[in-house]
């Protein structure tokens, strides 16, 4: 199966500083990768949907400038959260679509996102 | 109402059980429908892909798609203790943004 890897998988930082997540796909190009947000034990919640080459798609209710997506290649996106709170705490994992695929996507292994 | 609707358990059965797991959705127009297996921590595990209605099986896994009854379904047969984890249904209309919506995933416990 294609593969999606997210770099760092644990990350404690302050509050008020800025964190960034990576999300690759190993063994395939994405032209479209997908940023989601899981608070424990509930389900996924979409954030935003990351297109090659153009800006983010963001879902209602989610700061844009507060979460940065830049998808610089077809291997790569990155989130980042901006100035961070404690409420901001929570396992951020991404997705990649394989190309010419309708419907299926693959997940990276979540990043664990601690705000002190 | 939401769009997708998935008992959360706690499910509980014996090792060798076969397992049936459930979502019930509402919109006519997702065509595609998935199963994930989530482990404490990890990220979603693909275990299932379906396109619109029929059967798929897999090893010990059996997905079924009856988008009449908009109803879907994951079989386990002879669950085992590594079943243990979270069932998550996904579904999708497809098209250019290919947006998942997610049920709120089902917690398996299989007991040795």
């Amino acid at each position: 199966g294609a593969v999606v890897s997210q770099h760092p998988s644990r990350v404690i930082c302050k509050s008020g500083t800025s964190v960034k997540i990576e999300c690759r796909s190993l063994d395939f190009q994405a032209t479209t990768m997908f940023w989601y947000r899981q608070f424990p034990k509930q389900s996924l919640m979409l954030m935003a949907t990351s297109n090659e080459g153009s800006k983010a798609t963001y879902e209602q209710g989610v700061e844009k400038d507060k979460f940065l997506i830049n998808h610089a290649s077809l291997t790569l996106s990155t989130l980042t959260v901006t100035s961070a709170h404690p409420e901001d705490s929570s396992f951020y994992i991404c997705s990649a679509r394989p190309p010419r695929v309708a419907g299926e996507q693959y997940f990276g292994p979540g990043t664990r996102l601690t705000v002190t | 109402q939401k769009e997708v609707e998935q008992d959360p358990g706690p499910l509980s059965v014996p090792e060798g059980a076969i397992v049936s797991l459930n979502c019930t959705y509402s919109n006519s127009a997702f065509q595609y429908f998935m199963w994930y297996r989530q482990y404490s921590r990890k990220g979603p595990e693909l275990l299932m892909y379906t396109y619109s209605s029929g059967n798929k099986e897999d090893g010990r896994f059996t997905a079924q798609v009856d988008k009449s009854s908009k109803y879907i379904s994951l079989f386990i047969r002879d669950s085992q203790p590594s079943d243990s984890a979270t069932y998550l249904c996904a579904m999708s209309e497809g098209g250019a943004t290919n947006k998942l919506i997610f049920g709120t995933g089902t917690l398996l416990a299989v007991q040795p």
